[in-house]
């Protein structure tokens, strides 16, 4: 059974810390990998790795995905209290139609 | 670009009624669209894949004749709760995937919050 595993579940920091979250999966016909970020409502885009070792950046925001380790990590460094919301990681595999796996998320609080 | 919306954002109804929730891509066209559900402090749910022109992939443990899907054209499918009960509950997103090359592969609908009194 396809599966995505995250951690940690939930993280309380400072501001100006720097966190790293987790995402590993186990998923036939492995397509793409996709990090959300979600507040109130729907997710958001951040980002889609599909290349294992090639880092992509936004801002204070980076991503690599290991294909080797079916894993990949999602880094924000200098964090703010706007950083605070649920980390999604999505796995998209393909096998006659598309399908996204999704994670139980990571739970992200950042404190003034 | 890329905007996905649903409707309507949040409904209350009565036990035993349907509510039909829309979800459109507003600048692109999506042969195939997903229907999730959330619950509280929970991730996203995969309940069913919607492709149009066809019938839509249930996951296992959702069920097809109580939730009703039917995506009619390349920018709209829509969600029926039949016969609403207070565990139908939850916070119900749309998500669809662009026919053409976008930066991301699925892009969400701002969700639409289900009360079953």
């Amino acid at each position: 059974e396809d599966k995505v595993v995250q951690s940690p579940l939930s993280l309380v920091v400072h501001e100006g810390d720097t966190v790293t979250l987790n995402c590993s999966y186990e998923v036939t016909n492995f397509r793409s990998l996709l990090w959300y970020k979600q507040e109130k409502k729907a997710p958001t885009f951040l980002f889609m790795l599909t290349s294992s070792g090639i880092e992509k950046k936004s801002g204070r925001l980076s991503s690599i995905l290991d294909k080797k380790e079916l894993s990949s990590i999602l880094n924000i460094t200098a964090t703010q209290t706007g950083d605070s919301a649920i980390y999604l990681c999505a796995v998209e595999a393909i096998g006659g139609t598309y399908k996204y796996i999704f994670g139980t998320g990571t739970r992200l609080k950042v404190l003034a | 670009g890329a905007v996905v919306s649903q409707h309507p954002s949040w409904v209350i109804c009565k036990s035993g009624t349907s509510v039909k929730i829309e979800c459109r891509s507003l600048d692109f066209q999506a042969t195939t669209m997903f229907w999730y559900r959330q619950f509280p402090k929970q991730s996203l749910m995969l309940m069913a894949t919607s492709n149009e022109g066809s019938k839509a992939t249930y996951e296992q443990g959702v069920e097809k004749d109580k939730f009703l899907i039917n995506h009619a054209s390349l920018t709209l499918s829509t969600l029926t709760v039949t016969s609403a009960h207070p565990e139908d509950s939850s916070f119900y997103i749309c998500s669809a995937r662009p026919n053409r090359v976008l930066t991301a592969t699925q892009y969400f609908g701002p969700g639409t919050r289900l009360t079953v009194l």
